[in-house]
């Protein structure tokens, strides 16, 4: 079956960098995502990866995907106290385009 | 600019109460989904919708509805309340057209069953 598996929680301090994992099942993902749920909002898209790249950069974030492993990361560089939120990785899955499958999600807890 | 928006934000119900959960997009989007949120549980699929008039059952369906009348909206039902179904619900839209497959999710609805 599809499944997405993350850590649960990640505590860093303010300026460190923060690094959540996540491992995917289906291979055949055009797209693998990572988004952001801050407390009592809705999820917005952070950023994505198509699957035929190794890493993508966008300012503090950096991600990697390893298509052999099936495993992604995102990269956060100088964490900020306002990046503490939930992150959720995703993915595409087999059964269909319509909707994504996703991670439980990682809390990360940024600390002055 | 709306996007997708969810009503009500909040909603307190007796077990056994009925009620829909409204959702509409303004973005011409094709796909249509509800999730709901528990903690530790991430996000489970209930149903979703790839079209007006076409449903289908997620990971997590039993205990509620839904229909596709017109692009625009997609209703949860919940048919009789169980504290079970205590949750936060998210509807989700996406484009049909192949691209970046970005879901646009609504504020949630915060339900609580007695």
């Amino acid at each position: 079956g599809e499944d997405v598996e993350q850590s649960l929680f990640l505590s860093v301090r303010e300026g460190d960098s923060s690094v959540i994992n996540c491992t995917y099942t289906d291979s055949s993902s055009t797209y693998l995502y990572w988004y952001k749920q801050e407390p009592g909002a809705g999820l917005q898209l952070l950023t994505y990866i198509f699957s035929n790249m190794d890493m993508k950069q966008d300012q503090r974030l950096t991600v990697l995907l390893n298509k052999k492993d099936k495993h992604l990361s995102l990269r956060i560089a100088d964490t900020q106290t306002g990046d503490s939120a939930i992150y959720f990785c995703a993915e595409t899955p087999n059964s269909g385009y319509s909707t994504l499958t996703f991670g439980k999600g990682t809390m990360l807890l940024v600390s002055p | 600019n709306a996007g997708v928006t969810q009503t009500p934000k909040f909603q307190v119900l007796k077990t056994g109460q009925s009620m829909t959960l409204q959702c509409a997009q303004d973005m011409n989007h094709e796909y249509m989904s509800w999730y709901r949120q528990d903690p530790g549980m991430g996000l489970r699929l209930i149903h979703y919708s790839v079209g007006a008039g076409i449903t289908d059952q997620g990971e997590v369906p039993n205990g509620y509805n839904v229909s596709r009348s017109t692009t625009e909206d997609f209703p949860l039902r919940l048919l009789s309340a169980a504290p079970s179904q205590t949750s936060v619900y998210f509807c989700a839209s996406r484009s049909g057209i192949v691209g970046t497959g970005e879901l646009f999710f609504g504020e949630g609805s915060r339900l609580t069953v007695l």
